[in-house]
């Protein structure tokens, strides 16, 4: 089975200062890894997701995300952020062979409020 | 292109009564799941069908029950409805092969009094 745990449950910020959303998982086979962001009342959103190759990977409004195998995470970043940025970001994970491939298995989720 | 659709948005239900929520994928998926989120557990797997076959299925009671008909779109039942029933319903679909992108609707808010 495969578990992720989301190191901070919130995480406060002042505009334009940079972020790191942490992310851990374990499981016993490969995965695929994704970052999901829930705005307010409204479902979720992929930000990014990591299938293979690079490790640094690139997704949308400013945001990456680097998979290191050796300690098994998979943090968020981004340099600068927005107010618009406020919300709930989700990692997941998804096992990449196997007859349990069909899921997402979430980490709890980390609320990032960016202050003014 | 359209996005995933779920309908109800917000419903309210007495508890002992069942209720069905309906969601209509991405044209062209043939995958759809659902998902069940709430404040205390989080985001938690119920089932997955493609191509009107369960392949997989979350550790949920059997009064929560799915199905999928030919043309992709799914529906979910949840019978004799609990107070912890109360939660965001979410849908996902995509075409089903591990690693494609999962696109979410906007969740079905289901409150049991």
């Amino acid at each position: 089975a495969q578990s992720v745990t989301q190191l901070d449950s919130q995480v406060p910020v002042f505009e334009e200062a940079p972020v790191e959303l942490r992310c851990n998982y374990s499981s016993s086979v490969s995965v695929y890894l994704f970052w999901y962001v829930q705005y307010p009342n409204q479902g979720l959103q992929l930000l990014l997701k990591y299938l293979s190759g690079s490790t640094l990977v690139k997704g949308i409004n400013g945001f990456e995300a680097e998979f290191n195998k050796s300690q098994t995470s998979f943090h968020l970043r981004k340099p600068s952020v927005h107010i618009s940025d406020t919300a709930e970001y989700f990692c997941a994970v998804n096992r990449n062979s196997g007859g349990s491939n069909y899921k997402l298995t979430f980490g709890k989720g980390t609320l990032l409020t960016v202050n003014p | 292109k359209a996005g995933v659709t779920q309908t109800p948005r917000y419903l309210i239900k007495t508890r002992g009564q069942q209720v069905t929520l309906s969601c209509s994928p991405i044209s062209g998926h043939r995958s759809v799941s659902w998902y069940q989120q709430t404040p205390g557990q989080g985001l938690q797997f119920l089932f997955e069908y493609f191509s009107e076959t369960q392949r997989n299925k979350g550790n949920f009671p059997g009064r929560f029950s799915g199905r999928q008909f030919s043309n992709s779109r799914s529906e979910m039942n949840v019978s004799t409805l609990e107070l912890g029933d109360s939660a965001l319903y979410l849908c996902a679909s995509s075409r089903g092969i591990p690693g494609n992108t999962i696109y979410f609707g906007e969740g079905s808010w289901l409150t049991v009094v």
